[in-house]
């Protein structure tokens, strides 16, 4: 069972590149969501998604990009990194929408944008 | 559950010991909360949940409590091990679909 996977699992780019990070999970969750880790803000929510082709704003959404064609994938796209995107990047899923269910998570994007 | 930077609260005990990690949540509405751990490089890992209509769980070796009152949540750990030594967050769904998380309690486990 492999749960929730991320890819890379480390990434080094430069400012003003396209970089994607991938996620899938082989529970079929109807809802995924990217988060992004920081020193001093805990984890943040970027988008989630509650099914495919449906997808919202999180917290901070500005200068990411998401979609989601099939259930099991949930591609996060920086558009054009920005050094203030370097961060660690976790997706996670859930069965249910948030006040039912955990969301689990996968083992994160380190990304660092030169 | 705030966070201070780079110096993440910390909770030093004796292995054998229970640990106490507290929280204390943002929103009065919020009915659902979530106690995750999180080991160096890895993901946070579920632990166990409560809703709002609860005081109490328990789980395996793991206890949470809620305080409705005073908007204190707190995760209780029996006969700590060392395994147990990684950062520590409670989230609340507050507002829909979203989770807000604490800035975590590291706890460090003394053989």
């Amino acid at each position: 069972d492999a749960g929730i996977t991320q890819s890379p699992r480390y990434k080094i780019t430069e400012t003003g590149r396209q970089v994607t990070l991938m996620c899938h999970q082989t529970w079929s969750h109807s809802y995924m969501f990217w988060y992004r880790q920081d020193l001093g803000h805990g984890l943040r929510l970027i988008y989630y998604s509650a099914a495919a082709d449906i997808t919202d704003k999180g917290e901070v959404p500005d200068g990411y990009v998401v979609s989601r064609s099939k259930t099991e994938n949930f591609p996060l796209t920086l558009e054009s990194a920005t050094r203030s995107q370097t961060s660690v990047y976790f997706c996670a899923s859930s069965e249910q929408t948030v006040g039912n269910q955990p969301q689990h998570f996968g083992d994160g994007t380190r990304l660092s944008i030169l | 559950g705030e966070s201070v930077g780079l110096h993440l609260p910390t909770l030093s005990v004796q292995e054998g010991d229970n640990s106490i990690i507290n929280c204390a949540y943002s929103n009065s509405a919020s009915d659902y909360f979530i106690w995750y751990k999180q080991e160096s490089g890895k993901g946070p890992q579920f632990i166990i949940d409560i809703r709002s209509n609860m005081d109490k769980r328990q789980g395996q070796r793991v206890t949470v409590l809620l305080n409705k009152t005073v908007k204190h949540l707190s995760l209780q750990i029996a006969a700590t091990q060392p395994g147990d030594s990684a950062v520590y967050f409670c989230a609340e769904n507050n507002a829909g679909n979203m989770l807000t998380f604490g800035g975590g309690t590291r706890l460090m486990v003394k053989p």
